[in-house]
């Protein structure tokens, strides 16, 4: 397996922008997580799916920010509109259920987010 | 309410020595630890984990962490540092029963001085 794919690696978008970020999970996880990290706060979780059904959103930071999960291969973070202090890496990683705390989590590249 | 410290945000060894970097966590539940690392520019790759068993753990790259449960402690560790081992470490747990959501500390940056 290719592991975890994320695009773009890198996204600069002026401010009131919006802007998608896509993952594809490694085939057979069931669950999908997305991260934040910037230097101020580290890895913040902002959301994730089991089974394609939002979980836990309670990460994600206000009403612009939004996450879909359409089928098992395929998830996308919305930021509308953007605004500078969003600049971060977002991470997304996937893992496989069923005893999921034995489980450990595979993370993707990352996309570097510029809004300027 | 879970949480990981890593109280060190830099740790400097000279290669060859050993080296720690430290992870305490508070959680209540059963915890499930893990070590992540990030090399510049890149995602976070698993190292090992403690699930149950042997309180020493041991993975990739010749790491190996010590789970205490009295102390509420899981460091890591490696006998001989290499310049290669410069990167950002992540120390993270699950709880069960709970959210299966994975926490993580604020990272540690660790650098090998050759």
């Amino acid at each position: 397996d290719a592991g975890v794919i994320q695009s773009p690696r890198h996204e600069v978008t002026e401010m009131g922008q919006e802007v998608t970020l896509r993952c594809k999970p490694i085939s057979g996880h069931d669950y999908l997580f997305w991260y934040r990290q910037t230097m101020m706060r580290g890895l913040e979780l902002l959301i994730y799916f089991n089974n394609n059904v939002p979980i836990d959103d309670s990460g994600m930071p206000e009403d612009r920010f939004s996450a879909k999960m359409p089928n098992a291969s395929f998830s996308t973070l919305k930021i509308q509109p953007s605004e500078p202090r969003d600049s971060a890496v977002y991470f997304c990683a996937s893992s496989r259920g069923g005893g999921l705390v034995n489980t450990e989590a595979f993370f993707g590249q990352g996309t570097r987010l510029t809004v300027v | 309410a879970q949480s990981v410290a890593q109280p060190e945000d830099q740790v400097n060894v000279a290669e060859g020595n050993p080296l720690t970097v430290k992870c305490t966590y508070s959680v209540s539940g059963n915890p499930y630890l893990f070590w992540y690392v990030q090399y510049p520019n890149r995602g976070l790759q698993f190292l090992l984990k403690y699930i149950t068993g042997d309180n020493l753990v041991k993975g990739s790259y010749g790491f190996e962490a010590e789970f205490n449960k009295s102390q509420t402690s899981f460091h890591l560790k490696k006998p001989s540092a290499l310049v290669s081992d410069s990167a950002l470490y992540f120390c993270a747990v699950r709880v069960w029963p709970g959210a299966n959501n994975l926490f993580f500390g604020t990272g540690t940056r660790l650098t090998v001085i050759p």
